[in-house]
């Protein structure tokens, strides 16, 4: 049962240009969502998170929208950038302390 | 400041050996957690443990695998008797508090290729 889901495996996108990343979850109980970045041969990086009390949170470039009604997030990055090509993962957690991540989508920004 | 550090990097056994994997956490984080990743997939959840203590183990198989983190020393994730599926990638976070909503700080992971 994939209770959170990153239907886009993949995106390409152009330098300077948005990239939107997206992410839906099925577990009501989740009230606390996360993005993380990941390198090759690397660890997940924590980028941003947001509560379910909010609907925006904006981190310099980084900003991530949670629509709670339709169980769905999405990670904004503008200006996107040659460095910002990684994996993506979104991540869900309630009550419990362990993270929910979804398959990730892996982000390419092109020159 | 050191981050959270697992050894070994890579690790290669041949079926029906033990595997260990170490993680020690960030200086003043008694919280470890362990995650698994399969090729192609996402992140998965295997257990929480604080100082001396398994608070969740809901996502550990019920055989073969076990975790401890003693008073002192590293975390450690065993595997017994490995079959090529265990071949992952096996990543331990840290945090200095407890519960959902205090961020998680990755190790590089160590990953088991299982001949």
């Amino acid at each position: 049962d994939q209770q959170v889901k990153q239907n886009s495996p993949s995106l390409s996108v152009q330098e300077g240009r948005i990239s939107i990343l997206n992410c839906d979850y099925t577990n009501s109980m989740f009230d606390y969502f996360l993005w993380y970045k990941k390198y090759p041969a690397e660890g997940p990086t924590f980028l941003i998170s947001i509560s379910s009390i909010k609907d925006k949170n904006e981190d310099g470039r980084f900003t991530v929208f949670l629509n709670k009604s339709a169980k769905h997030l999405s990670l904004h990055i503008v200006p996107s950038q040659p460095g910002d090509s990684a994996v993506y993962f979104c991540a869900g957690t309630g009550t419990a302390s362990k993270l929910t991540f979804g398959t990730g989508t892996r982000l390419q920004v092109t020159l | 400041n050191a981050g959270v550090m697992q050894n070994p990097r890579h690790l290669v056994r041949r079926r029906g050996q033990e595997a260990r994997l170490r993680c020690s956490p960030m200086k003043g984080h008694s919280h470890v957690y362990w995650y698994r990743q399969l090729p192609e997939e996402g992140l998965k959840f295997m257990v929480y443990l604080q100082k001396e203590n398994i608070i969740d183990e809901s996502g550990m198989p019920k055989e073969r695998f076990s975790a401890e983190f003693p008073k002192e020393g590293p975390s450690i994730l065993r595997i017994q008797q490995v079959v090529r599926g265990d071949s992952a990638a096996y990543f331990c976070a840290s945090s200095p508090l407890a519960g959902p909503y205090n961020e998680q700080f990755f190790g590089p992971g160590t990953r088991l290729t299982v001949l």
